[in-house]
């Protein structure tokens, strides 16, 4: 059964680097089917789509975020990471990653199931 | 930049109503909406993606239609674990965006 777990810290400082990992079990990450992405949800935004990434490396960005985010994949591990540079409060959410299936239709069948991070000082 | 509208925020209903959740897009995109359901300390769990296509394991009461820029997610037979927040969210030129959200309570 295909699982998603999502691990990083809880508490990031202002202007930090926020790092996530997102650790998939039961299904490659290497996966010709899917991309894998990151959501994030905050009281403030709701549910925010974050960018989206396939094995060979390709990314698509939400464009409000693009300038400070990298993902990457290693599918040694078969994990996915997120870096999200100089936060700021705006940032603190609930960080969710998923699988995006090919033939979904742009929807998101699995999620982990989420990584809550704070950014305060 | 394309726009979701999502409605009512709040749905107030009883076990056995059926209740109809909108979503408008502000430009075409097909069938490419996708609707979730969400409950507290919970991740969004699929229900219907491809606008009417149910996600296996999802039971029938549940249903989406609509294409273009009118979108609607129907409860059947409401039971009880069906009280939770509703969203939708649509795929547009590598693009996702999630509606504000549905939460359907308790009359």
């Amino acid at each position: 059964q295909l699982q998603m777990q999502e691990s990083g810290p809880g508490l990031v400082k202002p202007l930090e680097t926020l790092s996530l990992i997102c650790t998939v079990s039961g299904d490659s990450i290497s996966s010709r089917n899917h991309y894998w992405g990151w959501i994030r949800q905050s009281p403030e935004k709701g549910l925010e789509w974050i960018a989206n990434i396939f094995y060979t490396g390709i990314t698509h960005y939400n464009p409000s975020l693009k300038s400070r985010v990298t993902l990457s994949v290693d599918p040694t591990e078969n994990q996915l990471s997120l870096k999200l540079v100089s936060v700021t409060a705006a940032d603190s959410a609930v960080y969710y990653c998923a699988r995006r299936r090919s033939g979904g239709g742009g929807s998101f069948d699995i999620w982990g199931q989420g990584a809550l991070v704070t950014v305060s000082s | 930049d394309i726009q979701v509208t999502q409605s009512p925020s709040t749905l107030s209903a009883s076990v056995g109503d059926t209740i109809i959740i909108t979503c408008r897009a502000s430009h075409n995109i097909g069938d490419w909406l996708a609707w979730y359901q969400q409950k507290p300390g919970k991740a969004p769990s699929l229900l219907i993606y491809k606008a009417s296509a149910l996600e296996s394991g999802v039971p029938s009461r549940f249903s989406g239609s609509g294409s273009g820029t009118e979108f609607t997610l129907t409860i059947s037979s409401l039971q009880p674990g069906d009280f939770a927040t509703y969203y939708c969210q649509l795929y547009n030129s590598n693009l996702f965006i999630f509606g504000q959200g549905t939460k359907l309570e308790v009359k």
